[in-house]
């Protein structure tokens, strides 16, 4: 049982690059959650997924796509990378109707020059 | 809009004295609250979650949080400080309850302990 599992854990890109974040949870749990934590900003809601199928934006969803491909996996897509997308992004995952907590993954580090 | 509030940024205690961090959220209706823990170049880690039964909740690693509604805060304590608990802590909040709900952080707060 991985949990919630990310790739890659670090990425350099160039201004205007694109990239896809993946993300997949073995937990059968039906909403997932994609957020940035920047210093002294705790985490922000980027995009989240209450179920297969669906997708709502959340804080700062500029610059952000994303795609629930199937019940495990949600993927975060940047079409052309800035600078203040530099960040450590967490995908999470938990079950929507049940008071649980929210189970992270180990982040990626993104840097964009 | 949800929020949550956690006052200060940093905090720095000696080994063996109190921990206190505090947290209050903005809602007439109580949420779910969390206290996650995040080690250095770690992710985060669920410490407690209060869903409404007790409102003292006990935690892992020796803490707990004590919700309480008439001053809409749910603070983390531990008694006795270890080096080890020396991590970035943030408190959240999901509502509305159940399906669509979401979480919000606080913006964390880093515990220094001292030897």
């Amino acid at each position: 049982n991985a949990g919630v599992t990310q790739t890659p854990k670090f990425q350099v890109l160039k201004t205007g690059q694109s990239m896809t974040l993946q993300c997949a949870q073995d937990m059968n749990h039906n909403s997932m959650y994609w957020y940035r934590q920047d210093p002294g900003m705790g985490l922000r809601l980027i995009y989240y997924s209450a179920s297969e199928g669906t997708t709502d934006k959340g804080e700062v969803p500029n610059g952000y796509n994303v795609s629930r491909l199937n019940k495990r996996e949600f993927s975060l897509r940047l079409e052309s990378a800035a600078p203040s997308q530099t960040s450590v992004y967490f995908c999470a995952s938990s079950e929507s109707t049940s008071p649980t907590g929210v189970f992270f993954g180990p982040g990626t580090r993104l840097t964009v020059l | 809009a949800q929020s949550v509030t956690q006052l200060g940024s940093h905090v720095s205690v000696s080994e063996g004295a109190l921990v206190l961090l505090r947290c209050n959220y903005s809602s007439s209706v109580p949420p779910y609250l969390f206290w996650y823990v995040q080690y250095p170049n770690q992710g985060l880690q669920l410490l407690l979650k209060y869903t409404s039964a007790a409102t003292l909740v006990k935690g892992i690693n020796g803490f707990e949080a004590e919700f309480k509604k008439s001053e809409t805060s749910f603070h983390l304590t531990k008694p006795s400080a270890h080096m080890s608990d020396a991590a970035e802590y943030f408190c959240a909040v999901r509502y509305p309850r159940g399906a669509n709900s979401k979480l919000t952080f606080g913006k964390g707060i880093t515990l220094s302990v001292r030897p």
